[in-house]
């Protein structure tokens, strides 16, 4: 089984501050999503990243995959309370519509 | 397009009975794939049904089964409700059908409490 490590669990910041929230692995993934779920709510998918040091933005946030394809890390730039949510990772496995999901990170951004 | 819709949303059954989820993935999506969300154990992945066929089975006892029909759509049902058993239900659709999982859209999810 690939297991996917994110950290931190729990992360509480005001808003105006930057955080990083990282997602680690000793497998190799074909590929990585990153996830924002609200209490109640599925998942939103924010990002695929797929090739091995891809850099990807979408608008405060910044996504990297590592270059070895086993890990990746998600920064938001001056945070705002609506990033408030749990950020999953998932990776892709070798495995019929199967996607391997870290236990998320749960971000608070407060005024 | 319409995004992955789940019915009901939320549901509550008493030990031992049956229930039935459904869900309608995006159109042109053929790939459905179901997870059951825990506070303690994440999400973990229930089964994956492609063109009416289930091509993987999460590690899940055998009262929880699903289908799928002609049209994409699919429905999962979990038998002999157990306490144990409330949890969000996710079902997630992708447009591929590749062995390996392709990047997954997920439906609002179904809240099933078990009293």
């Amino acid at each position: 089984t690939q297991l996917l490590e994110q950290s931190p669990q729990f992360l509480s910041i005001q808003e105006g501050e930057n955080l990083t929230v990282y997602c680690n692995s000793s497998s190799v993934f074909s590929s990585l999503q990153w996830y924002r779920q609200e209490p109640g709510e599925g998942p939103v998918l924010l990002v695929t990243v797929v090739t091995g040091g891809e850099v990807k933005k979408l608008k405060r946030l910044t996504f990297q995959f590592g270059d070895a394809r086993k890990d990746s890390s998600l920064h938001i730039t001056a945070a705002q309370p609506g990033d408030t949510g749990l950020y999953l990772c998932a990776g892709s496995a070798d495995s019929w519509g199967k996607l391997q999901f870290g236990a998320g990170t749960q971000v608070v951004v407060t005024p | 397009k319409a995004g992955v819709t789940q019915t009901p949303r939320y549901l509550i059954k008493t030990r031992g009975q049956q229930v039935t989820l459904s869900c309608s993935p995006i159109s042109g999506h053929r790939s459905v794939s179901w997870y059951q969300q825990t506070p303690g154990q994440g999400l973990q992945f229930l089964f994956e049904y492609f063109s009416e066929t289930q091509r993987n089975k999460g590690n899940f006892p055998g009262r929880f089964s699903g289908r799928q029909f002609s049209n994409s759509r699919s429905e999962m049902n979990v038998s002999t409700l157990e306490l144990g058993d409330s949890a969000l239900y996710l079902c997630a659709s992708t447009p591929s059908g590749g062995r390996r999982a392709d990047t997954q859209y997920f439906g609002p999810g179904t809240r099933l409490t078990v009293l």
